[in-house]
């Protein structure tokens, strides 16, 4: 597609329960990468793929968040057991390699209730 | 942890009148990326200066970059009220083999008709 494509939109979710969001990069684009913001704040870095390898998982904040692109293009973050200090707008971003900007989707929120 | 800081934190102005927002960073660098965001939307790639550039322009944008200080500013000139939104600078920084987008807090300006 023409952008990053990010489902759900919006997603309520009882606290305890297991979530899953979707990106879909721009088609042949090569790394992608996760970001968690919360209110006010900056983006923070999740994890990122390069093709189906996650090379960098050292922002995801417990074991309770998993992420994969199984295919090297679309990716699922996981959270497990989810909290309310996990409300938050996921974002994810894609590019096509080195030394450009980065292509962002519109972001999932979470809100966890 | 986050590792550009913007300032200042909030900004409001008339339309018409310039826009100065300054990012400050701790390590070297690639390159830094300016973005903005509007409330509940994706972020949007506005411009990238390299780390072996000082200034760039794009439009009404004129980024700066002092490598020697570790910051950077973003004028934005004869702003709009279209452009009230959140400015985030992002700094891309070599790790592991890939270029990691790292966020600041962001600047939320708002331009008043």
């Amino acid at each position: 597609g023409a952008g990053v494509s990010q489902s759900p939109r919006y997603k309520v979710a009882k606290r305890g329960q297991d979530v899953a969001l979707r990106c879909d990069p721009i088609s042949g684009h090569v790394s992608l990468f996760w970001y968690q913001q919360a209110l006010g704040q900056g983006p923070e870095f999740l994890t990122y793929f390069q093709n189906e390898a996650q090379l960098d998982k050292s922002g995801l904040p417990s074991d309770r968040f998993f992420a994969e692109r199984p295919e090297g293009s679309v990716s699922t973050l996981k959270i497990q057991r989810t909290q309310q200090e996990d409300s938050a707008v996921y974002l994810c971003a894609s590019s096509a390699g080195e030394g450009g900007g980065y292509t962002f989707g519109s972001g999932t929120r979470l809100t966890v209730v | 942890s986050q590792q550009g800081e913007e300032d200042p934190q909030a900004l409001s102005i008339q339309e018409g009148e310039n826009a100065t927002m300054n990012c400050s960073y701790k390590t070297s660098i690639n390159n830094l990326q300016w973005y903005r965001q509007n409330s509940g939307r994706g972020l949007v790639h506005l411009i990238l200066i390299r780390s072996n550039e000082r200034e760039k322009h794009s439009g009404r944008l004129r980024v700066t970059l002092d490598t020697s200080k570790k910051s950077s500013s973003l004028l934005i000139t004869a702003s709009r009220a279209a452009d009230t939104a959140s400015y985030f600078c992002a700094t891309v920084l070599p790790s592991g083999g890939y270029n990691k987008l790292i966020f600041g807090a962001g600047t939320r300006l708002a331009v008043h008709p």
